[in-house]
């Protein structure tokens, strides 16, 4: 399985500060999913992230909140921008396998709490 | 609508036990079904998946049930352990976005 690398895994910030985590890929992959996950919550999807174009957020999310980059095929950030406490959640990345067709595997997440 | 519906939202088994996990969507464009274990401070990692051209696919101890008519779907642990005790998922695919929803989750305890 694809093996992803998340950065930084946790961090306390203060209101209005921005923070970027980083995602790592040992692999090459086409596109690249950023989740967030509230405490005690289930997943849901931020934003998809293809090399090359603009990410594509889900309803509810948006890019000056949220901002993406994708230089390359193996590495991805996401932004939260502007930081308020409801912003504390479990920020993870996800990638599909590309030897396993269906198969998505996720980094250990980045703890995010805002204070 | 994206939703995929799970329960019970917890649950508790004894040693060696069977636990069941149900879940129901509906949206037809989903494609790829997988079940995912998350311990506390861990990411999801992925348990068994299966695709709707098969109704059953076994893993170990780890079953995955699929109803393509009712667009129903659920996870068999035989002989759980209290190592199983984890929160678990559903998901469903979407063909074209191939992004996952994720059912709501559900906390699973198995007592010694």
């Amino acid at each position: 399985s694809a093996v992803i690398s998340q950065k930084p895994s946790r961090d306390i910030c203060q209101r209005g500060t921005s923070l970027t985590i980083q995602c790592q890929v040992d692999s090459q992959v086409t596109m690249m999913f950023w989740y967030r996950q509230q405490p005690g919550q289930s997943l849901t999807l931020i934003a998809t992230a293809n090399q090359g174009s603009e990410a594509t957020y889900e309803s509810g999310f948006v890019i000056d909140k949220f901002p993406i980059s994708r230089p390359n095929l193996t590495f991805s950030t996401l932004t939260v921008s502007n930081m308020s406490p409801e912003d504390s959640s479990i920020y993870l990345c996800s990638v599909e396998d590309p030897l396993r067709a269906g198969a998505a595997f996720f980094g250990q997440g980045t703890r995010l709490t805002v204070v | 609508q994206q939703q995929v519906k799970q329960s019970p939202q917890s649950l508790i088994v004894q040693k060696g036990g069977i636990s069941i996990i149900n879940c129901a969507y509906e949206n037809t464009a989903f494609d790829y079904f997988p079940w995912y274990q998350q311990f506390p401070g861990k990411g999801p990692a992925l348990l068994i998946a299966i695709r709707p051209d098969v109704s059953e696919k076994k893993e170990g101890r780890f079953t995955i049930s699929f109803n393509k008519s009712a667009k129903q779907f659920s996870l068999h642990i035989m002989d759980s352990q209290p190592g199983d005790s984890a929160t678990y998922f559903c998901a469903a695919r979407d063909t074209g976005r191939r992004a996952l929803t994720f059912g709501s989750g559900t906390r699973l305890q198995v007592q010694p």
